[in-house]
């Protein structure tokens, strides 16, 4: 989506690893989200960041934590990946609060 | 805190006619309320708000009711087309500025 990128776009890798994905904004959005989205739980929200290293969580954040240390760049990281965080991830982004632009999302398989 | 429930989680209607899918949410604080599209491969899209303070909005074929007293509300699709076909997903906005996401409706327009 314009404005929004996430990478990679899809990622194999193994239990037990470390993952980092990278959601990219040229929006200057000050809010900036990472969900997972899983089949017949719609969007859980992980962590959130309303500004440059103030970030939060939310309601699925164990196992994850996140970075934002410039306005464009938020960071989320899987320190020990595990076959449960087999997920697809979205960012969005929010100028307002309210209008969420979402990226294209990003397929994390861990085998 | 919020809970948000969608209904139907599967929709199929003949194309030209219309497609209503319904959410209730718990939290009577909440007030705003968003949809999203979400087509294949792709992201969720804003497609229609409402605040709380207004009771029926429209864009075109889309229209969205708000019952703030029985807290649900729905998107109206009329003259459905085949572009239709997606996953539409409800949301509330919870008091902590949070979007509390519908589980998902995936509309099916038959030709």
């Amino acid at each position: 989506d314009a404005g929004i990128t996430q990478s990679p776009r899809h990622k194999v890798t193994e239990t037990g690893t470390p993952v980092t994905l990278r959601c990219h904004q040229t929006e200057n959005h000050r809010y900036m989200y990472w969900y997972r989205q899983d089949p017949g739980h719609g969007l859980r929200l992980i962590h959130y960041s309303y500004g440059v290293k103030d970030t939060d969580k939310g309601e699925v954040s164990d196992g994850y934590s996140v970075s934002r240390s410039k306005t464009e760049d938020f960071l989320l990281t899987l320190e020990s990946a595990t076959s449960s965080q087999t997920s697809v991830y979205f960012c969005a982004i929010s100028g307002q609060l309210y209008g969420y632009t979402f990226g294209s999302g990003t397929r994390l398989t861990v085998v | 805190g919020e809970n948000v429930e969608q209904h139907p989680s599967t929709l199929s209607v003949q194309e030209g006619d219309s497609a209503v899918i319904k959410c209730t949410y718990s939290d009577s604080a909440s007030n705003y309320f968003p949809w999203y599209k979400q087509e294949l491969g792709k992201g969720p899209q804003l497609i229609i708000d409402i605040r709380s303070n207004v009771g029926e909005k429209k864009d075109q074929r889309i229209a969205v009711t708000l019952n703030k007293t029985a807290k649900h509300f729905s998107l109206h699709i009329t003259e459905t087309q085949p572009e239709d076909s997606a996953v539409y997903f409800c949301a509330a906005m919870d008091s902590n500025y949070q979007l509390i996401w519908g589980a998902g409706t995936k509309l099916i327009i038959k030709p």
